[in-house]
């Protein structure tokens, strides 16, 4: 059984660029929730996806955006980046149901100069 | 709107203590409650997940407890070593949605 892998594992990008950040869900997971993490903060969630389509949305704003794959991978967009996406962003996945435990991978490290 | 909290946000015990983390969260109307640990710019790592049903759970040196109706968990760590050094989260899954995390407990282990 393969864990959630993510890629890449860190990434500099500059003020108004885009970024696509990349998960592998575990094998047997149709879920995926991605997550951002500030320094010294605790996780905040940004969305979730089930069965290829977004089931739930945090406080972000629209220019995050995502998208999940028939084999249940997914992916995180941001456009226009801001300073303040600077963050670990962390990608889990579940089996679904509110019940079961989200599993997470190792985070990709953004950097926006 | 659910908003957790962890006391305190810093700990440093010598090796062998036994501690306590606390949590609470502001609305017991949640399906489970899980603690994670992370390490320096890592990923989490689940370590107790506890239904709403349930009273507490426990996994080898790790005991959590669950009291819902006064919006409280807690993580006791029995006999602790250097390598459980690290950020402790405690998170809510309130209703169907996701977990809300609370900021964290940084331990120290000191040999």
């Amino acid at each position: 059984e393969t864990g959630v892998t993510q890629s890449p594992t860190h990434l500099i990008k500059t003020r108004g660029q885009q970024v696509t950040l990349r998960c592998s869900s575990q094998s047997g997971h149709n879920t995926v929730s991605w997550y951002q993490q500030a320094l010294g903060q605790g996780p905040q969630f940004i969305f979730q996806y089930y069965r290829e389509e977004e089931n739930g949305r945090g406080n972000f704003p629209p220019r995050f955006s995502g998208l999940q794959f028939p084999n249940y991978s997914s992916e995180l967009n941001v456009n226009a980046l801001e300073l303040d996406d600077s963050a670990l962003y962390l990608c889990a996945s579940s089996s679904g149901g509110a019940q079961e435990t989200q599993y997470f991978g190792p985070g990709t490290r953004l950097l926006v100069l | 709107k659910q908003e957790v909290t962890q006391i305190p946000a810093a700990l440093s015990v010598p090796e062998g203590e036994n501690l306590v983390l606390n949590c609470s969260f502001t609305d017991s109307a949640i399906y489970n409650l899980q603690w994670f640990r992370q390490d320096p710019g890592k990923g989490l790592t689940s370590l107790l997940l506890i239904q709403s049903s349930q009273r507490e759970q426990t996994s080898g040196r790790l005991n959590a407890s669950l009291d819902k109706s006064s919006g409280r968990s807690t993580l006791y760590i029995a006999a602790s070593q250097p390598g459980d050094s690290a950020t402790y989260l405690c998170a809510v899954r309130p209703g169907g949605q996701n977990f809300v995390f609370g900021p964290g407990t940084r331990l120290s282990v000191l040999p």
